[in-house]
Protein backbone atom coordinates (compact mmCIF):
# COMPACT_ATOMS: atom_id res chain seq x y z
CA UNK A 1 0.00 0.00 0.00
CA UNK A 2 2.27 2.79 -0.94
CA UNK A 3 -0.26 5.58 0.40
CA UNK A 4 0.33 8.91 2.52
CA UNK A 5 -2.47 10.08 4.10
CA UNK A 6 -3.24 13.63 5.05
CA UNK A 7 -5.71 15.43 7.03
CA UNK A 8 -7.05 17.99 6.78
CA UNK A 9 -7.83 18.39 3.62
CA UNK A 10 -8.65 21.97 3.51
CA UNK A 11 -7.86 24.57 6.52
CA UNK A 12 -8.54 28.26 6.74
CA UNK A 13 -7.37 29.89 10.21
CA UNK A 14 -6.80 33.14 11.55
CA UNK A 15 -3.30 34.93 12.45
CA UNK A 16 -3.38 34.06 15.85
CA UNK A 17 -5.45 30.86 15.52
CA UNK A 18 -2.58 27.40 16.14
CA UNK A 19 -3.64 24.27 14.55
CA UNK A 20 -1.85 21.08 12.68
CA UNK A 21 -1.73 19.28 10.20
CA UNK A 22 -1.54 15.36 10.20
CA UNK A 23 0.16 12.86 8.00
CA UNK A 24 0.39 9.09 8.67
CA UNK A 25 1.80 6.43 6.44
CA UNK A 26 1.87 2.91 6.86
CA UNK A 27 4.27 1.65 4.33
CA UNK A 28 7.34 1.03 7.11
CA UNK A 29 9.01 3.97 5.81
CA UNK A 30 11.85 5.43 8.70
CA UNK A 31 11.48 9.08 6.75
CA UNK A 32 9.19 11.21 6.58
CA UNK A 33 9.07 15.03 5.13
CA UNK A 34 7.23 18.01 5.13
CA UNK A 35 7.48 20.27 2.10
CA UNK A 36 5.65 23.61 1.16
CA UNK A 37 4.19 24.71 -2.41
CA UNK A 38 3.16 27.61 -3.94
CA UNK A 39 0.85 27.98 -7.08
CA UNK A 40 2.70 27.05 -10.26
CA UNK A 41 6.08 26.77 -8.20
CA UNK A 42 7.99 23.74 -7.17
CA UNK A 43 7.46 21.88 -3.69
CA UNK A 44 10.01 23.59 -1.53
CA UNK A 45 11.56 21.04 1.48
CA UNK A 46 10.61 22.46 5.02
CA UNK A 47 12.06 19.47 7.39
CA UNK A 48 13.22 16.03 7.29
CA UNK A 49 12.33 13.38 10.10
CA UNK A 50 15.15 10.42 9.85
CA UNK A 51 13.88 7.55 12.38
CA UNK A 52 12.00 9.83 14.31
CA UNK A 53 14.72 12.46 14.87
CA UNK A 54 14.48 15.64 12.60
CA UNK A 55 17.56 15.39 10.29
CA UNK A 56 16.56 18.86 8.26
CA UNK A 57 15.30 21.98 9.04
CA UNK A 58 15.55 24.55 5.99
CA UNK A 59 15.67 27.81 8.04
CA UNK A 60 11.68 27.58 8.34
CA UNK A 61 10.35 29.99 10.99
CA UNK A 62 9.66 28.95 14.53
CA UNK A 63 6.07 29.54 13.78
CA UNK A 64 6.28 26.29 11.67
CA UNK A 65 6.76 23.41 14.33
CA UNK A 66 7.10 19.89 13.12
CA UNK A 67 6.99 16.50 15.17
CA UNK A 68 6.90 13.35 14.65
CA UNK A 69 5.31 10.88 17.38
CA UNK A 70 5.88 7.62 15.93
CA UNK A 71 7.28 6.39 12.79
CA UNK A 72 3.90 6.23 11.20
CA UNK A 73 3.04 9.96 12.25
CA UNK A 74 3.82 13.22 11.33
CA UNK A 75 2.60 16.36 12.53
CA UNK A 76 2.92 20.07 11.42
CA UNK A 77 1.92 22.33 14.47
CA UNK A 78 1.21 26.07 13.18
CA UNK A 79 0.82 29.02 14.92
CA UNK A 80 0.60 32.87 14.51
CA UNK A 81 0.68 32.26 10.81
CA UNK A 82 1.09 35.11 8.26
CA UNK A 83 -0.81 35.09 5.12
CA UNK A 84 2.37 34.65 2.79
CA UNK A 85 2.29 31.30 4.44
CA UNK A 86 -1.17 29.80 2.42
CA UNK A 87 -0.34 26.88 0.57
CA UNK A 88 -0.63 23.66 -0.38
CA UNK A 89 1.22 22.10 2.37
CA UNK A 90 2.88 17.98 1.07
CA UNK A 91 3.91 15.57 3.42
CA UNK A 92 6.26 12.48 1.83
CA UNK A 93 7.73 9.33 3.32
CA UNK A 94 10.78 7.36 2.04
CA UNK A 95 12.06 4.26 2.90
CA UNK A 96 14.87 5.72 4.68
CA UNK A 97 16.64 9.26 4.28
CA UNK A 98 19.69 8.78 1.80
CA UNK A 99 20.56 6.30 -0.27
CA UNK A 100 20.67 5.94 -4.09
CA UNK A 101 17.10 5.87 -5.52
CA UNK A 102 15.13 6.63 -2.34
CA UNK A 103 11.58 7.51 -3.73
CA UNK A 104 9.57 9.58 -2.06
CA UNK A 105 5.72 9.09 -2.15
CA UNK A 106 3.80 12.44 -1.34
CA UNK A 107 0.57 12.79 0.15
CA UNK A 108 -2.51 14.43 -1.24
CA UNK A 109 -1.56 17.62 0.74
CA UNK A 110 -3.37 19.96 3.08
CA UNK A 111 -4.38 23.17 1.47
CA UNK A 112 -3.78 26.35 3.85
CA UNK A 113 -5.68 29.78 3.05
CA UNK A 114 -4.13 32.40 6.56
CA UNK A 115 -6.88 35.38 6.85
CA UNK B 1 22.16 29.21 -10.72
CA UNK B 2 19.43 27.27 -9.86
CA UNK B 3 20.42 23.41 -8.38
CA UNK B 4 17.69 22.25 -11.03
CA UNK B 5 16.70 23.77 -14.21
CA UNK B 6 13.85 22.91 -16.43
CA UNK B 7 12.63 23.89 -20.24
CA UNK B 8 10.35 26.78 -18.86
CA UNK B 9 7.81 25.45 -21.66
CA UNK B 10 4.65 25.23 -22.02
CA UNK B 11 4.68 22.36 -24.46
CA UNK B 12 0.94 22.03 -26.17
CA UNK B 13 1.25 19.08 -28.48
CA UNK B 14 -1.51 17.06 -30.50
CA UNK B 15 -1.83 13.80 -29.36
CA UNK B 16 0.08 11.04 -30.97
CA UNK B 17 2.94 13.46 -30.65
CA UNK B 18 6.53 12.95 -29.33
CA UNK B 19 7.77 15.43 -26.95
CA UNK B 20 11.20 15.90 -25.04
CA UNK B 21 12.25 17.77 -21.77
CA UNK B 22 15.36 18.04 -20.54
CA UNK B 23 16.46 18.91 -17.65
CA UNK B 24 20.42 20.28 -15.98
CA UNK B 25 21.51 20.25 -12.38
CA UNK B 26 24.57 22.00 -10.80
CA UNK B 27 25.76 19.77 -7.71
CA UNK B 28 28.02 17.06 -9.04
CA UNK B 29 27.47 15.18 -6.37
CA UNK B 30 23.78 13.87 -6.82
CA UNK B 31 23.01 10.82 -7.17
CA UNK B 32 19.42 9.96 -7.64
CA UNK B 33 17.76 11.60 -10.24
CA UNK B 34 13.49 11.07 -10.75
CA UNK B 35 10.69 12.44 -13.17
CA UNK B 36 7.54 12.99 -11.22
CA UNK B 37 4.24 14.35 -12.62
CA UNK B 38 2.05 16.83 -10.85
CA UNK B 39 -1.78 17.28 -12.44
CA UNK B 40 -3.76 20.74 -11.75
CA UNK B 41 -4.20 20.60 -7.37
CA UNK B 42 -3.22 17.37 -7.02
CA UNK B 43 0.57 16.03 -5.19
CA UNK B 44 3.66 15.03 -7.28
CA UNK B 45 3.70 11.33 -8.15
CA UNK B 46 6.86 9.13 -9.17
CA UNK B 47 6.81 8.80 -13.17
CA UNK B 48 10.18 7.34 -13.15
CA UNK B 49 13.62 6.58 -11.71
CA UNK B 50 15.84 7.59 -14.12
CA UNK B 51 19.11 5.38 -14.02
CA UNK B 52 22.82 6.03 -15.36
CA UNK B 53 21.40 3.00 -18.33
CA UNK B 54 18.45 4.90 -19.28
CA UNK B 55 15.57 3.30 -18.58
CA UNK B 56 11.86 3.44 -20.18
CA UNK B 57 8.71 1.90 -19.30
CA UNK B 58 5.87 1.59 -21.91
CA UNK B 59 5.60 5.09 -24.04
CA UNK B 60 8.15 6.73 -21.63
CA UNK B 61 12.09 7.00 -22.01
CA UNK B 62 14.81 8.73 -19.37
CA UNK B 63 18.10 9.15 -19.91
CA UNK B 64 20.77 10.44 -17.66
CA UNK B 65 24.02 12.51 -19.26
CA UNK B 66 26.52 12.63 -15.87
CA UNK B 67 29.04 14.43 -17.93
CA UNK B 68 26.67 17.10 -19.23
CA UNK B 69 24.40 16.78 -16.08
CA UNK B 70 21.55 16.72 -17.92
CA UNK B 71 18.43 14.14 -17.55
CA UNK B 72 16.02 13.97 -20.05
CA UNK B 73 12.46 12.65 -20.52
CA UNK B 74 10.98 11.81 -23.99
CA UNK B 75 7.17 10.99 -24.25
CA UNK B 76 5.97 8.84 -27.27
CA UNK B 77 2.53 8.91 -28.78
CA UNK B 78 1.10 11.34 -26.62
CA UNK B 79 -2.04 11.26 -24.78
CA UNK B 80 -4.70 13.87 -23.27
CA UNK B 81 -4.19 11.99 -20.29
CA UNK B 82 -0.40 13.14 -20.58
CA UNK B 83 -1.73 16.45 -19.58
CA UNK B 84 0.54 17.84 -16.78
CA UNK B 85 3.46 19.25 -15.34
CA UNK B 86 6.26 17.25 -15.39
CA UNK B 87 8.82 17.55 -12.45
CA UNK B 88 12.62 16.91 -12.52
CA UNK B 89 14.04 15.98 -9.36
CA UNK B 90 17.70 15.34 -8.27
CA UNK B 91 18.84 14.10 -4.87
CA UNK B 92 22.72 13.61 -2.94
CA UNK B 93 23.06 10.75 -1.59
CA UNK B 94 23.35 11.22 2.38
CA UNK B 95 20.01 13.29 3.10
CA UNK B 96 17.66 12.41 0.14
CA UNK B 97 17.20 15.90 0.41
CA UNK B 98 15.01 16.26 -3.29
CA UNK B 99 15.76 19.68 -5.06
CA UNK B 100 12.99 20.07 -7.76
CA UNK B 101 13.29 22.00 -10.74
CA UNK B 102 10.39 24.76 -11.68
CA UNK B 103 8.34 22.06 -13.51
CA UNK B 104 7.61 21.81 -17.13
CA UNK B 105 3.64 22.09 -18.44
CA UNK B 106 2.44 19.71 -21.06
CA UNK B 107 -0.81 19.95 -23.07
CA UNK B 108 -2.05 17.57 -24.96
CA UNK B 109 -5.01 18.30 -27.45
CA UNK B 110 -7.33 16.33 -29.43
Amino acid sequence: DTEVTQTPKHLVMGMTNKKSLKCEQHMGHRAMYWYKQKAKKPPELMFVYSYEKLSINESVPSRFSPECPNSSLLNLHLHALQPEDSALYLCASSHVAGGPYNEQFFGPGTRLTVL
Amino acid sequence: RKEVEQDPGPFNVPEGATVAFNCTYSNSASQSFFWYRQDCRKEPKLLMSVYSSGNEDGRFTAQLNRASQYISLLIRDSKLSDSATYLCVVTTYNNNDMRFGAGTRLTVKP
